[in-house]
């Protein structure tokens, strides 16, 4: 089946830092990736909506200026966490949709912890 | 987007079918239903998906009520590797793209 990558798998990182997260599809081009965040035994819950050449639709509640989101091209977007705070520790999962599919296809989720 | 209702546990014996029900009663008729597994510490991994008619592939079979009310997930010979979180989700991936995920069904594949 098609593969999302996701790197890094695992981040620790001090408060007030900022982490960046990079989702790539590896065999198919996605004008359209997703992020979501996962608490420890929650389901996932859906952060933003990533375009290819365009602004990032954002759920409610989300923080845009928080949760910075770059699709700059067909196989890439880019979760940046600003300015992390030990509430930002949380597993992290993108995901992409072939194009013209109903598949979405998920990363493997990347575990920030923020100390 | 419809949401779905799953029971939040249960058991399979290990080499017996395990199904999996899902209740979706307010599918509209555009929308898919989509069955995704998650692995402890994993991001979730696709299953199957389906619109009106049953499918199956190499992982599993999909039935879905002529109402399109509810379905079934069938995992036909459950292994211990099958012991994952399995989430139903109701949606129309290629307009918005984006599924939203309820609490799913933890399944336990016992030996």
């Amino acid at each position: 089946g098609a593969v999302v990558s996701q790197h890094p798998s695992r981040v620790i990182c001090k408060s007030g830092t900022s982490v960046k997260i990079e989702c790539r599809s590896l065999d198919f081009q996605a004008t359209t990736m997703f992020w979501y965040r996962q608490f420890p035994k929650q389901s996932l819950m859906l952060m933003a909506t990533s375009n290819e050449g365009s602004k990032a639709t954002y759920e409610q509640g989300v923080e845009k200026d928080k949760f910075l989101i770059n699709h700059a091209s067909l196989t890439l977007s880019t979760l940046t966490v600003t300015s992390a705070h030990p509430e930002d520790s949380s597993f992290y999962i993108c995901s992409a949709r072939i194009q013209f599919t109903e598949k979405l296809f998920f990363g493997s989720g990347t575990q920030l912890s923020v100390l | 987007d419809a949401k779905t209702t799953q029971p939040p546990s249960m058991d399979c014996a290990e080499g017996r079918a395990a199904n999996l029900p899902c209740n979706h009663s307010t599918i509209s008729g555009n929308e898919y239903v989509y069955w995704y597994r998650q692995i402890h510490s994993q991001g979730p991994q696709y299953i199957i998906h389906g619109l009106k008619n049953n499918e199956t592939n190499e992982m599993a079979s999909l039935i879905i009520t002529e109402d399109r009310k509810s379905s079934t997930l069938i995992l036909p010979h459950a292994t211990l590797r099958d012991t994952a979180v399995y989430y139903c989700i109701v949606g129309r991936s290629s307009n918005t793209g984006k599924l939203i995920f309820g609490q799913g069904t933890t399944l336990q594949v016992k030996p």
